[in-house]
């Protein structure tokens, strides 16, 4: 079975500081990974996605990740925090099956403080 | 730029009502899912759709029905509410035919069963 943990429901960063939410994930296929980010009260906006052609993936508003295959990892950085990064975080896994729906993570949320 | 609509941001209905959920995509994708929201639990299938007309469970179907009769269109039905099925409710479409593919996900609508 395919499954996404992440580690942390919240985790709260200083302005200019490192962030850094992780992500592991288990699949018996080569996965396809995604994160996502969700403002409040808004729906999901994809960050970035691991499609096996690069481990590390660039995103947008500076995040990037880096996959692991040894350590079933997916995890999101940002060299430095903003104030307009607080938002909920889900990383997720492709299935491979039920139309490719997604496999989220339970979330975290970014707080970040001036 | 692509978009997924839902029809209602905010929704408050009674015990025992039926609720109609609509999304709209105008991406031409075949594959559109409904998902439920809920604290701590990420994001969960309720159902999905790959064509017109054609539908399957998810992992959360029950007390929900779905309808797809057009390409751009799927409707949640909650065919009788309850207070259990309070929840934040995210559309999504994805189509083309690589794995890869990100889904692109509606605003939500954020239902309250009293």
């Amino acid at each position: 079975a395919q499954s996404v943990t992440q580690l942390g429901s919240h985790v709260s960063v200083s302005e200019g500081a490192l962030v850094l939410l992780r992500c592991n994930y288990s699949s018996s296929v080569p996965p396809y990974l995604f994160w996502y980010v969700q403002y409040p009260n808004q729906g999901l906006q994809l960050l970035l996605k691991y499609t096996s052609a690069a481990t590390l993936v660039k995103g947008i508003n500076g995040f990037e990740a880096e996959f692991k295959k040894s350590e079933t990892s997916f995890h999101l950085t940002k060299p430095s925090a903003h104030m307009s990064d607080a938002a909920e975080y889900f990383c997720a896994v492709r299935a491979y099956n039920q139309g490719g729906k997604l496999i989220f993570g339970q979330g975290t949320e970014l707080s970040v403080k001036p | 730029d692509v978009k997924v609509t839902q029809s209602s941001r905010y929704l408050v209905k009674r015990t025992g009502e039926k609720v109609f959920l609509e999304c709209v995509q105008d991406m031409d994708h075949e594959n559109m899912f409904w998902y439920r929201q809920d604290p701590g639990l990420g994001l969960r299938l309720i159902y999905f759709s790959y064509d017109v007309k054609m539908k399957e469970k998810g992992d959360i179907p029950e007390g929900y029905s779905v309808s797809r009769e057009k390409k751009e269109r799927f409707s949640l039905i909650l065919e009788s509410a309850s207070t259990n099925q309070t929840s934040m409710y995210l559309c999504a479409s994805t189509g083309g035919s690589r794995s890869y593919n990100e889904q692109f996900f509606g605003p939500g609508t954020r239902l309250t069963v009293l």
